[in-house]
């Protein structure tokens, strides 16, 4: 079946405009969780949608959001964006949810945000 | 909130060598306990998880790991490493709490392995 797929998978963006990346899971997860991958700082957890509600966020700031649709996709978004939001931003669905039994999460390939 | 520290940030080994990648966490409660591998140009993947039982768990490709409670580790092994073994490895951990909490991953360690 198809895997996780993310969307844009690459994308340019100035300081201050706003982005919005787009995650469709693997066809029956209802988990969807989003980290930010940076070289120093590894994988940064950003927020979790179980069933269009949010489950868990992380420590980021409110620039940061996300939504599910009742088809399990999910957006993020980030507002007014600065130099450091620059980084790979990876998508993962699970059955269930994360981290549980049946929580393996199954990653897309990332959309890759710079800001300049 | 859990954290998760893993000790090396890179690791240099020849084929055959063995390998032993350091992760500890700071949860003090029941915990559920994963590495996830990316190999070069792929997608993160599971390569073994802990839930309960044996605290020795064995996953794909050969690796292992051992989960010790009194030292808050999980550490990652492999007898003898061999070149298609070059990824970087992700500890991350889940605590087992009245409600979901999210899973957190370590920092990550990058395995080179050289002929």
């Amino acid at each position: 079946k198809a895997g996780v797929t993310q969307t844009p998978r690459y994308l340019i963006k100035t300081r201050g405009q706003q982005v919005t990346l787009s995650c469709s899971p693997i066809s029956g997860h209802r988990s969807v969780s989003w980290y930010q991958q940076t070289p120093g700082q590894g994988l940064q957890f950003l927020f979790e949608y179980f069933s269009e509600t949010q489950r868990n966020k992380g420590n980021f700031p409110g620039r940061f959001s996300g939504r599910q649709f009742s088809n399990s996709r999910s957006e993020m978004n980030v507002s007014t964006l600065e130099l450091g939001d620059s980084a790979l931003y990876l998508c993962a669905s699970s059955a269930g949810l994360a981290g549980m039994v049946d929580g393996e999460l199954f990653f897309g390939e990332g959309s890759r945000l710079t800001v300049l | 909130a859990q954290s998760v520290s893993q000790h090396n940030h890179h690791v240099i080994l020849s084929e055959a060598a063995s390998l032993e990648l350091g992760c500890n966490y700071s949860y003090g409660g029941t915990v559920n306990l994963f590495w996830y591998v990316q190999y070069p140009g792929q997608h993160l993947q599971l390569l073994l998880k802990y839930f309960s039982g044996d605290p020795l768990v064995k996953g794909i490709k050969g690796f292992e790991a051992e989960f010790i409670k009194s030292k808050f580790s999980f550490n990652l092994r492999k007898p003898s490493v061999q070149w298609s073994d070059t990824a970087e490895y992700f500890c991350a951990v889940n605590a087992q709490l009245r409600g979901n909490t999210p899973l957190v991953f370590g920092k990550g360690t990058r395995l080179s392995v050289i002929a």
